[in-house]
């Protein structure tokens, strides 16, 4: 069956523009999760969402960070007036819940490089 | 949030050898995961361990949790080409994401 999919692969942008990322999860799964990887470094948690509602969004850097899973699906994490310090590796996974030790299935993530 | 040391942070070694990496914590883990990452892909994990003292093996890799569950290793023996990656531990604790470690990455020369 298809993995975990994020559109674009990659996404060079401009300081201050607006971006969005996408994430398709694994079919069925109702956990979805969004981390940010820095070069060199282990991914660190932004939003969780357990169906439509982020169950928990502790880990957004600033106001400048939204996500959203409107049906229960499809997310896309949005980015507003983009920083230098933004760019970096956006990661999504998504669970099933109840059905291991909370075994979350990564997608191949999205490069974003902000000039 | 808990957090979590992996040592070393690079290690280059030669096809075949043997090595050990190492993830630690100050705090207790409820369960840990080992996930590999190579470039350009998502993490995609290896194993969890969820008992004190529990050791479990895939193949060539050994992966140990401590006895007081604050600790844990990865082994590999025989490296090869193919293990090169980056080697993350992870924890969620009472919460549903993940927090990962810094990572170890691994360079096997053939």
């Amino acid at each position: 069956g298809a993995g975990v999919s994020q559109t674009p692969s990659n996404k060079v942008t401009e300081k201050g523009k607006y971006v969005e990322l996408r994430c398709d999860p694994i079919s069925g799964h109702t956990a979805l999760y969004w981390y940010r990887q820095s070069l060199g470094q282990g991914p660190e948690f932004l939003i969780y969402f357990q169906g439509t509602g982020a169950a928990d969004d502790s880990g957004l850097p600033n106001d400048r960070f939204f996500a959203v899973r409107p049906e229960g699906s499809v997310s896309t994490l949005k980015i507003q007036r983009t920083e230098r310090g933004d760019s970096a590796v956006y990661l999504c996974a998504s669970s099933q819940l109840g059905v291991s030790y909370n075994e979350q299935f990564f997608g191949p993530g999205t490069r974003l490089t902000v000039l | 949030t808990q957090l979590l040391e992996q040592s070393p942070q690079f290690l280059s070694i030669q096809e075949g050898e043997n090595l050990t990496v190492y993830c630690n914590s100050s705090s207790v883990f409820s369960s840990l995961q080992w996930y590999r990452q190579e470039p350009g892909e998502g993490p995609v994990l290896l194993v969890t361990v969820v008992t004190g003292g529990e050791v479990k093996k895939l193949k060539r890799l050994t992966f140990q949790f401590g006895d007081a569950r604050k600790d844990s290793s990865l082994h590999i023996t025989a490296a090869q080409p193919g293990d090169t990656g980056l080697y993350l531990c992870a924890s969620s604790g009472s919460a549903r994401q993940l927090t990962f470690g810094s990572g170890t990455q691994l360079t096997v020369l053939p």
